[in-house]
Formats: structure tokens, sequence, C-alpha cells
């Protein structure tokens, strides 16, 4: 079996601070792994993946993640919080070509 | 414009008539899914759809049915709705290749009285 974990309902942080939203994940097979951003009222939106390679995988709107097999973890991560940022982040697994897991999601707060 | 389009956007009907959702997209994508959201439970799937005439259960079926007779779309139908599938339904598609993000639509939210 598959799982996502976003230990964190919440993060808040200051604009201009890093920012980490933490996942960690199980699978047996393919660690295919997905941060989604959703803001209110909208549908998901793909913000970057790790598949293979380097560990540190960037995308959207200056949001990066580390991947780290040992911790089974996929943190996402950013240098400097924008007020903009705040929305409900989710993280995703996707070992093969059909089920997906999410996370619970974090809703992460940046304030001014 | 790439879009996953879903119709309607808001419904509210009462126990035991039928209904159903539609999802479309115009990204010639093999891969379609269907999602409910609720608080504290985060996305949970429902379906999926890998081609045409292709479909099979996620992690939450029970009380679903769903068909891809064409590529573009893959509607999610209630036959009995009861008051626990009131939730935020999203319908995502995607590439069949696994290393695709999803492409998602805006999203239906479903009231079951």
């Amino acid at each position: 079996a598959q799982s996502v974990a976003q230990p964190e309902d919440q993060v808040n942080v200051a604009e201009g601070n890093p920012l980490t939203v933490k996942c960690t994940y199980s699978v047996s097979g393919n660690p295919y792994l997905f941060w989604y951003v959703q803001y209110p009222n909208r549908g998901l939106q793909f913000l970057l993946k790790y598949i293979t390679g380097d560990n540190l995988v960037k995308g959207s709107y200056g949001f990066e993640a580390e991947f780290n097999k040992s911790q089974t973890s996929f943190h996402l991560k950013k240098p400097s919080a924008l007020v903009s940022d705040s929305a409900l982040y989710f993280c995703a697994l996707r070992p093969n070509a059909g089920k997906s897991t999410f996370g619970d999601g974090t809703t992460l707060t940046v304030k001014p | 414009e790439a879009q996953v389009t879903q119709n309607p956007r808001y419904l509210i009907t009462v126990t035991g008539k039928k209904l159903t959702v539609t999802c479309s997209q115009n990204m010639n994508h093999e891969y379609m899914s269907w999602y409910r959201q609720d608080p504290g439970l985060g996305l949970r799937q429902i379906y999926y759809s890998m081609n045409v005439e292709v479909t099979d259960k996620g992690d939450v079926p029970e009380g679903y049915k769903v068909s891809r007779k064409e590529k573009r779309n893959f509607p999610l139908i209630l036959e009995s709705p009861s008051p626990n599938q009131t939730s935020l339904y999203f319908c995502a598609s995607s590439p069949l290749n696994t290393e695709d993000g999803q492409f998602f639509g805006p999203g239906t939210r479903l009231t079951v009285l």
C-alpha cells in the first residue's frame, strides 16, 4: 500500500522568511512525487515533481523540493515567502500510471 | 487554451435523485481521474481511466460510476446520491506517462440533502 503524510495542518511564516512544508511517503515501487497548490475556490495546480536524478528539484513560483530517500521525505521549500504564497498545498505520490495518493494538505499562511 | 472543464460547478440535490457531473479535457490526454475533497481528508481518488473504455477503481469508488466512451470525456455518475456524498469533486487529466503532473478542473461542489 502507498501512503502520503503531511504532518502539519497549518504552517505560518512571515513574509520574506524561508518556508518549509513537510511531506513523507511510503511506497514499494517508484517514488514519483508531486506537489500541487490550491488557491481558494480553484482547482489544484501542479508545482513540481521528483522522478529521478537530482534530489533538489525546482518548480513554479520559486518553489523547490528536496527528495530524501533514506528519510522517505519530499519537503517543499522556498527561500523567501510571499503573502501571495498563502494557499493549500498537497503532496502526492503516483508510483504507476493509475492510482494517485494525496496527502491531507497543509495550509500555508504568510503574514506581512 | 488547455483546460479541464466540469459541469455543473455547483449542485444541490436530494437523496436518491440520479445525477451526472461532466468532465471534458482538450489536451488529448489518455489519463483521467475523479477525486473528492473533504476537510481533513485531503483528496481521495474515486475512479480513474487510462484510455477509452478502460476504467478502474480508486480508493473510494462506492456509490459512484464512470464511463469513458470518448477520450475527452469522463463523466461521474451518482445513481442514488446520499448525504455522505456531499463534497467537492475534482476531475483531472494527464498524459499516461506517470512522470507528468495532472491538470485539474475547477471543481464541482455537490450538496445532497
